[in-house]
């Protein structure tokens, strides 16, 4: 078990710019989440796959925001046109659900800290 | 929208005492489950304890255990023997729906700190 393992840990961008997020899961977890965590609070949803299938989408989700999961596999997230407000962690987890066993509780990456200057 | 609600910001206790952190949640919903997570300094967030709402039975595991009054829609953490490494933030959570498998709704944390 080699943990979620996101890319990269930090990025420092300019304003306007567009950046591209990526996340490794848990090799056998078929769901994969997103979130994002400014200073002092906590994790805000924004969205999860099972497999390829994009199952649930936060509001938070703006237009600027778009995720993918292309193969079930690894999943990336790109925020286009950042602005300030952009800046936060961005936080991915990974489970296991379905079939004979309980659904499996999130296990989470380290993260990725993105600043906006 | 769902909401979980962490009234302590911020807790202090010395080594080895017993400590409780609070959690309210708002729902509609009859069946659900939740975790309370914990995010040490620059650490990755790690799974503490969950709750599905059905067990009456409350959730231990080792120091850690919970309190759930389902009806009074509260669920609150108590750590035993507090340590040293138990000084991080919490986080309480709600799931979505009733599988626990989907996203997550968090409250603000609490900020634990354990003292020697």
């Amino acid at each position: 078990d080699t943990g979620v393992s996101q890319n990269p840990r930090h990025k420092i961008t300019k304003r306007g710019q567009n950046v591209t997020f990526r996340c490794d899961p848990i090799s056998e977890h078929n769901r994969l989440y997103w979130y994002r965590q400014t200073l002092g609070q906590g994790p805000e949803f924004l969205t999860y796959f099972q497999n390829e299938a994009q199952l649930e989408k936060s509001r938070l989700l703006s237009d600027r925001f778009s995720a993918e999961r292309p193969k079930g596999s690894f999943s990336t997230l790109e925020i286009q046109r950042t602005e300030q407000g952009d800046s936060a962690m961005y936080l991915c987890a990974s489970s296991l659900v379905g079939g004979p066993w309980d659904n499996q509780p999130q296990h989470f990456g380290d993260g990725t800290r993105l600043s906006i200057l | 929208a769902q909401t979980v609600t962490q009234s302590q910001p911020e807790m202090s206790v010395q080594e080895a005492e017993t400590v409780t952190l609070s959690c309210t949640y708002d729902t509609s919903e009859n069946n659900y489950y939740l975790f309370w997570y914990k995010q040490p300094p620059s650490r990755q967030m790690i799974l503490v304890i969950r709750q599905e709402a059905y067990k009456q039975q409350n959730a231990t595991e080792n120091r850690f255990s919970v309190n759930f009054q389902k009806a009074a829609k509260s669920f609150s953490l108590k750590i035993s023997d507090s340590q040293l490494g138990d000084t991080a933030m919490y986080f309480c959570a709600k799931s979505h729906s009733g599988g626990g498998a989907d996203g997550l709704t968090f409250g603000k944390g609490t900020h634990l700190i354990i003292q020697p």
